[in-house]
């Protein structure tokens, strides 16, 4: 089975664009997750979609922004781009059962450069 | 409030002695609680999850972990420590509600 994949892997931005950041799922999985990760504040959870509703969000400004497909595919969208918002994005789908006994799988993770 | 704590940001070993990466959570439920593993510049894989069966989890390249309800941890260990294992480590806690929280990670260094 082929695993979680994202694209494009690197990005190079400058301030006040746009950017829209690409996920496929495992074949089969229903949610797709985002995650921001930096060095100074780790792990920060975006948002998470299941069956092309946004079911979970966490505590980002509304310049980001999801989307999910009726492929499960998902992108993420990031507008007024800031210098802060230079991160790792990792997106990671499951198969959204409702508990969180559910495994996440992780894509490689789009590299996002603000200059 | 859930939470979960990792211990230390950073553990050095030498190859070829155990490895021991701590990590405690709060939880009002029953937690889910998972160890990944990240290499530089790669997403994150799953190396093991506790979800209320046995205990004792094992899980892939040798390492396992144990759930300690008493003292609300989750220690991940290896008995021989391999090259290839240094890498971050995070330890995650599930939520009944479909939500995970992260814990800070814990740099490996793996000494010759």
């Amino acid at each position: 089975k082929a695993g979680v994949t994202q694209t494009p892997r690197y990005l190079i931005k400058t301030r006040g664009q746009q950017v829209t950041l690409s996920c496929s799922p495992i074949s089969g999985h229903r949610s797709v997750s985002w995650y921001q990760q930096t060095p100074g504040q780790g792990l920060q959870f975006l948002f998470e979609y299941f069956s092309e509703t946004q079911r979970n969000k966490g505590n980002f400004p509304g310049r980001f922004s999801g989307r999910q497909f009726s492929n499960s595919r998902s992108e993420m969208n990031v507008s007024t781009l800031e210098l802060g918002d230079s991160a790792l994005y990792l997106c990671a789908s499951s198969s959204g059962g409702r508990t969180s006994t559910d495994t996440q799988y992780f894509g490689p993770g789009t590299r996002l450069t603000v200059l | 409030a859930q939470s979960v704590t990792q211990l230390d940001s950073h553990v050095s070993v030498s190859e070829g002695t155990p490895v021991l990466l701590r990590c405690n959570y709060s939880s009002s439920y029953s937690p889910s609680l998972f160890w990944y593993v990240q290499h530089p510049n790669k997403g994150l894989q799953l190396l093991l999850k506790y979800t209320s069966a046995a205990t004792l989890v094992k899980g892939i390249n040798g390492f396992e972990a144990e759930f300690k309800k008493s003292e609300t941890s989750f220690h991940l260990t290896k008995p021989s420590a391999h090259m290839s294992d240094a890498a971050e480590y995070f330890c995650v806690v599930g939520l009944g509600t479909y939500k995970y929280i992260f814990g800070t990670g814990t740099r490996l260094k793996v000494l010759a």
